[in-house]
C-alpha cells in the first residue's frame, strides 16, 4: 500500500526562523516520485519540488530545501528565515504505479 | 497557456439537486484528475483518466458521483443528487507524463444547502 504521513498537522514560527516540514511516505514501488506542493490562503494548489527514488540528492532553492532520504523513507521540507509570505499549507505527494497520494498537509503559520 | 481551468468557481446549490463541474486541462496533458478537499478529509483523489481513460475511480465516494472526459479537452463531474456533505472545494489537475507534477486549476467551491 502507498501513504503519505505529515504528522505535524500546524505549525507557528516567528519570521526569520528556519522550520522543518516532515514527510514520511510508504511504497512498495521501486520507482516512485515524490513532490511538494504549497497551497496558500488564496487556495491554489502550486507546485515546488519533485524527486525521483534515485536520485536522493538534496535540494536548495533560495530559502528551501528538501532532504530526501530513502532509509528512512523521508522526504523532509526545509525553510531558512522564515516570512509571512511563506504561510501556507504544504502537501507532500507520492506517485507510483498508477497511484497518486497526498499527504494531509501541514499549516504554517509565520508571525511577524 | 492558459492553465487548467474549471467552473464554475463557486457553486450554491440546493440538496437533491444536479451538480456538474467542469474542467479544461492543459493542451497535450494526457491525464487528468479530480480531486475534492475538505477541513474534515483533506485532499482526496476522487478518479483520475489517463487518455481520456478512467484508470483508478476507488475515490468516488458512491454511486451518486459520476465523472466523464468525452474528449481530450474536457472533463465533468457530476453530483446527483447533492447532499450537504458534498460541499467541499473540488480541483481538477492534469499532467503531461506520469511521472510529473501536477497543474491544479483554481477550483470549484461548491456550497449544497
Amino acid at each position: 500500500a502507498q501513504k503519505v504521513t505529515q504528522a505535524q498537522t500546524e505549525i507557528s514560527v516567528v519570521e526569520k526562523e528556519d522550520v522543518t516540514l516532515d514527510c514520511v511516505y510508504e511504497t512498495r514501488d521501486t520507482t516512485y516520485y515524490l513532490f511538494w506542493y504549497k497551497q496558500p490562503p488564496s487556495g491554489e494548489l502550486v507546485f515546488l519540488i519533485r524527486r525521483n527514488s534515485f536520485d536522493e540528492q538534496n535540494e536548495i532553492s533560495g530559502r528551501y530545501s528538501w532532504n530526501f532520504q530513502k532509509s528512512t523513507s523521508s522526504f523532509n521540507f526545509t525553510i531558512t528565515a522564515s516570512q509571512v509570505v511563506d504561510s501556507a499549507v504544504y502537501f507532500c505527494s507520492l506517485s507510483g504505479t498508477y497511484k497518486y497520494i497526498f499527504g494531509t498537509g501541514t499549516r504554517l503559520k509565520v508571525l511577524a | 497557456d492558459a492553465g487548467v481551468i474549471q467552473s464554475p468557481r463557486h457553486e450554491v446549490t440546493e440538496m437533491g439537486q444536479e451538480v456538474t463541474l467542469r474542467c479544461k486541462p492543459i493542451s497535450g496533458h494526457n491525464s487528468l484528475f479530480w480531486y475534492r478537499q475538505t477541513m474534515m478529509r483533506g485532499l482526496e483523489l476522487l478518479i483520475y483518466f489517463n487518455n481520456n481513460v478512467p484508470i483508478d475511480d476507488s475515490g468516488m465516494p458512491e454511486d451518486r458521483f459520476s465523472a466523464k472526459m468525452p474528449n481530450a479537452s474536457f472533463s465533468t463531474l457530476k453530483i446527483q443528487p447533492s447532499e450537504p456533505r458534498d460541499s467541499a472545494v473540488y480541483f481538477c489537475a492534469s499532467i503531461l507524463r506520469a511521472v510529473d507534477e501536477q497543474f491544479f486549476g483554481p477550483g470549484t467551491r461548491l456550497t449544497v444547502l
